[in-house]
């Protein structure tokens, strides 16, 4: 099945400098990448995704880039805030049911 | 998101107990999932369904139990053969046709052991 690795595990910049989290995964074949945000508690929430035909997505100051050859994605935060202070999980699947989540990325955005 | 609901929010069991945790959605999704989360992890696949009637076992299916009788709802049942069912559960849905769509999430059960 698909392995997704996420790294790192945790995260902390200042205010208004940009957050990079990185993942890995195993399956060629998978050709849907979301990421989710948690707050302490609360629910994962879809922040963004992509899919395997385009390389790059951009959502505000949140941007997503996807590398096939290399099977690797990447989430891309620019000017933080206190309110991006969360745990963050990529995600991948081949298209199946499963979604294979990574182990987590806790930010944390220094006033 | 509004649109699935989970309860109990806490709940707590007893040695040997099994105890159920309810899932609904008014999003008319076909498809719903069980994850576990246990402290700094990810979320791990419990078990999944497609379509009413019909339902898979996920990564750690084990000691768990579901049915999915109506669209709208996929109650999970955690049985005493799951030994360390203490972790955050959380229930998602999805719509479109076939994998790979965006999954919505419920507010979440906490399970804890008495």
């Amino acid at each position: 099945g698909e392995n997704v690795e996420q790294h790192p595990s945790t995260l902390s910049v200042q205010e208004g400098d940009s957050a990079v989290i990185k993942c890995t995964y195993s399956d060629s074949a998978s050709n849907y990448f979301p990421w989710y945000k948690q707050e302490l508690g609360k629910r994962p929430q879809l922040i963004i995704d992509i899919r395997s035909n385009v390389g790059e997505k951009k959502d505000q100051r949140i941007a997503v880039t996807l590398n096939k050859t290399a099977k690797h994605f990447s989430l891309h935060i620019t000017e933080t805030q206190p309110e991006d202070s969360a745990v963050y999980f990529c995600a991948a699947t081949p298209g199946d049911y499963k979604l294979s989540f990574g182990a987590g990325t806790t930010v944390t955005v220094r006033a | 998101d509004g649109g699935i609901t989970q309860s109990p929010k806490y709940l707590f069991r007893k040695e040997g107990q099994n105890v159920t945790l309810s899932c609904e959605q008014n999003l008319n999704h076909d498809a719903m999932y069980w994850y576990r989360q246990d402290p700094g992890q990810g979320l791990r696949l419990i078990y999944y369904s497609q379509i009413v009637n019909d339902f898979q076992k996920g990564d750690i299916a084990e000691g768990y139990s579901v049915s999915r009788e109506k669209k709208e709802s996929f109650p999970l049942t955690v049985t005493s053969a799951q030994k360390n069912p203490t972790a955050f559960y959380l229930c998602a849905s999805s719509g479109g046709q076939g994998g790979g769509q965006p999954q919505h999430f419920g507010d979440g059960t906490r399970l804890s052991i008495l």
